[in-house]
């Protein structure tokens, strides 16, 4: 199993641009999810999914959409990037939604925006 | 409210020497779960330990060990006998039963340093 994958690596954005940040899991976890970490915030929870065609906001949704398709998918876009969305970028999987399950993180994107 | 304290924000130690990272805990659940991730310098988020809020037993994993204490809301991280490659951020997160977006709850980590 190759895990959580996350691409890209690192980005640099100009204010206005739009992306997206791939995240894809091979476990067939039912729970997805995006976190921002950002020096002296620890990471907080941006969007998440429980299963394939449902998704539901986080503690700062606000300039990120997500959908999930399929189950191993979970695409974070930005839709007009800010520099206050510098920040490294983590989506994280688990079997279920329940604490039960320990959510997998990927490697991260670094996310530069001038 | 969920909350996770990690009090020690950076720690400093020599090889060989001991080190305790602590951690305190909020939430109104009575069923909730407690994690330690370590971040190393290469910045990825690797899982050390998972324990439910309904099982008190310390474990011990290699040099590694954690100390759980309900009574005063503590889930606390031991490294022995400290190496370089210990080096990393170390979180303490705290998820539910199944309310708050079923997320986890992340202190703000502890850096720790061991120096040769």
């Amino acid at each position: 199993n190759a895990g959580v994958t996350q691409t890209p690596k690192f980005q640099v954005l100009k204010t206005g641009q739009s992306m997206t940040l791939q995240c894809a899991q091979d476990m067939n976890h039912e729970y997805m999810s995006w976190y921002r970490q950002d020096p002296g915030m620890g990471l907080r929870l941006i969007h998440y999914s429980v299963g394939a065609g449902i998704t539901d906001q986080g503690e700062v949704p606000n300039g990120y959409n997500v959908s999930r398709s399929t189950t191993e998918d979970f695409p974070l876009r930005l839709l007009s990037a800010a520099p206050s969305q510098t920040s490294v970028y983590f989506c994280a999987s688990s079997y279920s939604r329940w604490g039960t399950d320990t959510q997998y993180f990927g490697p991260g994107t670094r996310l530069t925006v001038l | 409210a969920q909350k996770v304290t990690q009090a020690q924000t950076e720690i400093s130690v020599v090889e060989k020497e001991d080190v305790t990272l602590d951690c305190v805990y909020e939430t109104r659940d009575t069923t909730y779960y407690l994690f330690w991730y370590k971040q190393p310098p290469s910045g990825e988020l690797v899982f050390l330990i998972r324990r439910n809020s309904f099982d008190e037993q310390n474990e011990i994993s290699g040099r590694y060990s954690w100390n759980f204490q309900k009574s005063t809301s503590s889930f606390n991280f031991t490294i022995t006998a400290s190496q370089v490659v210990d080096s990393a951020v170390y979180f303490c997160a705290l998820r539910d039963s199944g309310g708050s977006n079923y997320k986890l709850t992340f202190g703000k980590g502890t850096l720790l340093t061991v120096n040769p």
